[in-house]
Protein backbone atom coordinates (compact mmCIF):
# COMPACT_ATOMS: atom_id res chain seq x y z
CA UNK A 1 0.00 0.00 0.00
CA UNK A 2 1.17 3.54 -0.94
CA UNK A 3 1.73 5.96 1.46
CA UNK A 4 0.87 10.11 1.25
CA UNK A 5 3.29 11.71 -1.88
CA UNK A 6 4.27 14.94 -2.41
CA UNK A 7 6.58 16.49 -4.84
CA UNK A 8 8.34 18.78 -5.51
CA UNK A 9 10.50 17.99 -2.07
CA UNK A 10 11.63 21.34 -2.00
CA UNK A 11 11.08 24.81 -3.37
CA UNK A 12 12.73 27.92 -3.86
CA UNK A 13 10.16 31.10 -5.54
CA UNK A 14 10.73 34.90 -5.02
CA UNK A 15 8.22 37.36 -3.60
CA UNK A 16 5.16 37.71 -5.47
CA UNK A 17 5.43 34.45 -7.75
CA UNK A 18 2.86 31.76 -7.51
CA UNK A 19 3.28 27.65 -6.73
CA UNK A 20 1.83 24.98 -6.94
CA UNK A 21 2.25 21.62 -4.38
CA UNK A 22 0.82 18.22 -5.01
CA UNK A 23 0.03 15.70 -2.86
CA UNK A 24 -0.98 11.90 -3.55
CA UNK A 25 -3.47 11.00 -1.25
CA UNK A 26 -3.23 6.95 0.51
CA UNK A 27 -5.05 4.12 -1.71
CA UNK A 28 -8.99 4.42 -0.73
CA UNK A 29 -8.24 7.92 1.33
CA UNK A 30 -10.92 10.32 -0.38
CA UNK A 31 -10.07 13.13 2.41
CA UNK A 32 -7.05 15.51 1.65
CA UNK A 33 -6.09 18.56 4.71
CA UNK A 34 -3.23 20.42 3.89
CA UNK A 35 -1.24 22.31 7.02
CA UNK A 36 2.18 24.92 6.92
CA UNK A 37 4.70 23.98 9.11
CA UNK A 38 6.96 27.21 10.06
CA UNK A 39 10.20 26.81 11.54
CA UNK A 40 9.84 25.76 14.91
CA UNK A 41 6.04 25.71 15.38
CA UNK A 42 3.45 23.32 15.24
CA UNK A 43 1.22 22.17 11.63
CA UNK A 44 -1.30 24.55 11.37
CA UNK A 45 -4.32 23.79 9.65
CA UNK A 46 -4.72 25.55 5.80
CA UNK A 47 -7.78 23.61 4.32
CA UNK A 48 -9.29 19.99 3.72
CA UNK A 49 -11.26 18.44 0.83
CA UNK A 50 -13.42 15.84 0.72
CA UNK A 51 -14.51 14.14 -2.66
CA UNK A 52 -13.31 17.29 -4.66
CA UNK A 53 -14.88 20.05 -2.46
CA UNK A 54 -13.43 22.14 -0.17
CA UNK A 55 -14.72 21.32 3.07
CA UNK A 56 -13.49 23.93 5.42
CA UNK A 57 -10.75 25.93 6.11
CA UNK A 58 -8.34 27.61 8.26
CA UNK A 59 -7.15 31.32 9.13
CA UNK A 60 -5.42 31.58 5.71
CA UNK A 61 -5.90 34.57 3.24
CA UNK A 62 -8.07 33.42 -0.28
CA UNK A 63 -4.66 33.42 -2.09
CA UNK A 64 -4.00 29.68 -0.55
CA UNK A 65 -6.26 28.03 -2.80
CA UNK A 66 -6.84 23.97 -3.76
CA UNK A 67 -8.03 21.59 -5.67
CA UNK A 68 -8.63 18.14 -5.15
CA UNK A 69 -8.98 15.50 -8.12
CA UNK A 70 -11.17 12.86 -9.23
CA UNK A 71 -8.47 10.32 -7.97
CA UNK A 72 -8.51 12.09 -4.81
CA UNK A 73 -4.87 14.06 -5.36
CA UNK A 74 -5.04 17.16 -4.44
CA UNK A 75 -2.76 20.61 -5.36
CA UNK A 76 -2.08 23.67 -3.01
CA UNK A 77 -1.93 27.17 -4.94
CA UNK A 78 -0.37 30.28 -3.34
CA UNK A 79 -0.30 33.13 -5.64
CA UNK A 80 1.45 36.77 -4.15
CA UNK A 81 4.32 34.72 -2.75
CA UNK A 82 5.01 36.86 0.39
CA UNK A 83 8.21 35.80 2.83
CA UNK A 84 6.58 34.43 5.57
CA UNK A 85 4.93 31.96 3.42
CA UNK A 86 8.37 30.06 3.58
CA UNK A 87 7.70 26.89 5.51
CA UNK A 88 7.19 22.95 5.50
CA UNK A 89 3.69 22.62 3.41
CA UNK A 90 1.95 18.71 4.64
CA UNK A 91 -0.76 17.18 2.91
CA UNK A 92 -2.68 14.61 4.99
CA UNK A 93 -5.08 11.79 3.72
CA UNK A 94 -7.63 10.22 5.33
CA UNK A 95 -9.89 7.53 4.83
CA UNK A 96 -13.38 9.97 5.69
CA UNK A 97 -13.68 13.34 6.68
CA UNK A 98 -14.65 12.31 10.66
CA UNK A 99 -13.51 13.22 13.90
CA UNK A 100 -12.21 9.52 13.96
CA UNK A 101 -10.44 9.28 11.02
CA UNK A 102 -6.59 9.33 11.22
CA UNK A 103 -5.06 11.76 9.14
CA UNK A 104 -1.74 10.18 7.72
CA UNK A 105 1.28 12.43 6.51
CA UNK A 106 3.34 12.90 3.66
CA UNK A 107 6.69 13.61 4.07
CA UNK A 108 6.17 17.63 2.78
CA UNK A 109 7.21 20.43 0.58
CA UNK A 110 9.57 22.96 1.51
CA UNK A 111 9.21 25.95 0.71
CA UNK A 112 11.67 28.88 0.32
CA UNK A 113 10.25 32.51 -0.36
CA UNK A 114 13.37 34.95 -1.31
CA UNK B 1 -11.97 27.58 20.25
CA UNK B 2 -9.41 24.52 21.17
CA UNK B 3 -6.00 24.67 21.48
CA UNK B 4 -3.15 22.55 22.72
CA UNK B 5 0.15 23.15 25.14
CA UNK B 6 3.26 21.46 25.16
CA UNK B 7 5.31 23.08 27.92
CA UNK B 8 8.76 21.68 27.41
CA UNK B 9 10.59 22.69 24.47
CA UNK B 10 13.23 21.12 24.68
CA UNK B 11 14.13 17.55 26.56
CA UNK B 12 17.20 16.10 26.99
CA UNK B 13 17.26 12.13 28.68
CA UNK B 14 19.86 9.15 28.04
CA UNK B 15 19.29 6.70 26.33
CA UNK B 16 17.87 4.19 28.89
CA UNK B 17 16.15 6.29 30.83
CA UNK B 18 11.76 6.64 31.19
CA UNK B 19 10.41 9.51 29.24
CA UNK B 20 7.51 11.59 30.00
CA UNK B 21 6.15 14.61 27.13
CA UNK B 22 3.44 16.69 28.77
CA UNK B 23 0.28 17.72 26.92
CA UNK B 24 -2.50 20.18 28.05
CA UNK B 25 -5.48 20.32 25.76
CA UNK B 26 -8.42 22.71 26.19
CA UNK B 27 -11.51 22.00 24.00
CA UNK B 28 -15.13 22.19 25.20
CA UNK B 29 -16.51 18.39 23.93
CA UNK B 30 -14.77 15.30 24.39
CA UNK B 31 -11.50 15.51 22.97
CA UNK B 32 -9.81 12.84 20.34
CA UNK B 33 -6.50 12.99 20.90
CA UNK B 34 -2.97 12.69 19.25
CA UNK B 35 1.17 11.73 19.86
CA UNK B 36 2.88 12.62 16.37
CA UNK B 37 6.73 12.13 15.86
CA UNK B 38 8.38 13.71 12.95
CA UNK B 39 12.24 13.12 12.27
CA UNK B 40 14.29 15.81 10.90
CA UNK B 41 13.00 17.01 7.47
CA UNK B 42 10.51 14.64 7.75
CA UNK B 43 6.02 14.55 7.56
CA UNK B 44 4.43 13.38 10.82
CA UNK B 45 4.19 9.87 12.09
CA UNK B 46 1.17 8.90 14.21
CA UNK B 47 2.62 7.73 17.29
CA UNK B 48 -0.98 6.85 19.33
CA UNK B 49 -4.64 7.96 19.09
CA UNK B 50 -7.34 8.15 21.57
CA UNK B 51 -10.79 8.39 21.02
CA UNK B 52 -12.56 6.76 23.73
CA UNK B 53 -12.29 3.78 26.14
CA UNK B 54 -9.51 2.62 27.97
CA UNK B 55 -7.70 6.17 29.38
CA UNK B 56 -4.47 4.00 28.61
CA UNK B 57 -3.45 3.52 25.06
CA UNK B 58 -0.39 1.93 23.72
CA UNK B 59 1.33 3.18 20.41
CA UNK B 60 4.12 1.89 18.25
CA UNK B 61 7.60 2.22 19.30
CA UNK B 62 6.61 0.73 22.91
CA UNK B 63 5.14 4.16 23.25
CA UNK B 64 1.82 4.73 25.67
CA UNK B 65 -0.46 8.07 26.79
CA UNK B 66 -2.75 8.62 29.79
CA UNK B 67 -5.70 10.34 28.98
CA UNK B 68 -6.75 12.07 32.17
CA UNK B 69 -9.99 14.12 32.15
CA UNK B 70 -9.39 15.98 35.42
CA UNK B 71 -6.39 17.51 34.70
CA UNK B 72 -6.92 18.59 30.43
CA UNK B 73 -3.62 16.30 29.99
CA UNK B 74 -2.69 13.43 27.35
CA UNK B 75 1.35 13.17 28.29
CA UNK B 76 2.97 10.50 26.11
CA UNK B 77 4.97 8.29 28.46
CA UNK B 78 7.88 5.35 27.15
CA UNK B 79 9.96 3.56 30.23
CA UNK B 80 13.06 2.70 28.26
CA UNK B 81 14.82 5.74 25.53
CA UNK B 82 16.40 4.45 22.55
CA UNK B 83 18.63 6.94 20.75
CA UNK B 84 16.52 6.48 17.69
CA UNK B 85 14.03 8.26 19.75
CA UNK B 86 15.57 11.31 19.20
CA UNK B 87 12.91 13.90 17.28
CA UNK B 88 10.19 16.16 17.49
CA UNK B 89 7.40 15.40 19.16
CA UNK B 90 3.72 16.78 18.55
CA UNK B 91 0.58 16.36 20.38
CA UNK B 92 -2.67 17.00 18.78
CA UNK B 93 -6.53 17.82 19.33
CA UNK B 94 -9.15 16.66 16.64
CA UNK B 95 -11.92 19.12 16.03
CA UNK B 96 -14.94 19.82 13.83
CA UNK B 97 -13.68 22.69 10.97
CA UNK B 98 -15.83 25.64 12.36
CA UNK B 99 -16.06 26.68 8.50
CA UNK B 100 -17.42 23.54 6.95
CA UNK B 101 -17.99 19.87 7.99
CA UNK B 102 -15.04 18.11 7.89
CA UNK B 103 -12.39 17.99 11.35
CA UNK B 104 -8.80 19.35 11.53
CA UNK B 105 -6.26 18.69 13.54
CA UNK B 106 -4.67 21.27 16.19
CA UNK B 107 -1.08 20.89 17.11
CA UNK B 108 1.09 22.28 19.67
CA UNK B 109 4.26 24.12 18.89
CA UNK B 110 5.99 20.82 19.88
CA UNK B 111 8.52 19.27 22.09
CA UNK B 112 12.22 18.62 20.99
CA UNK B 113 13.61 15.35 22.16
CA UNK B 114 17.61 14.84 22.28
CA UNK B 115 19.05 11.41 23.78
CA UNK B 116 22.16 11.31 25.33
CA UNK B 117 24.21 8.18 24.86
Amino acid sequence: ETGVTQSPTHLIKTRGQQVTLRCSSQSGHNTVSWYQQALGQGPQFIFQYYREEENGRGNFPPRFSGLQFPNYSSELNVNALELDDSALYLCASSLRAGATDTQYFGPGTRLTVL
Amino acid sequence: AQSVTQPDIHITVSEGASLELRCNYSYGATPYLFWYVQSPGQGLQLLLKYFSGDTLVQGIKGFEAEFKRSQSSFNLRKPSVHWSDAAEYFCAVGAPILTGGGNKLTFGTGTQLKVEL
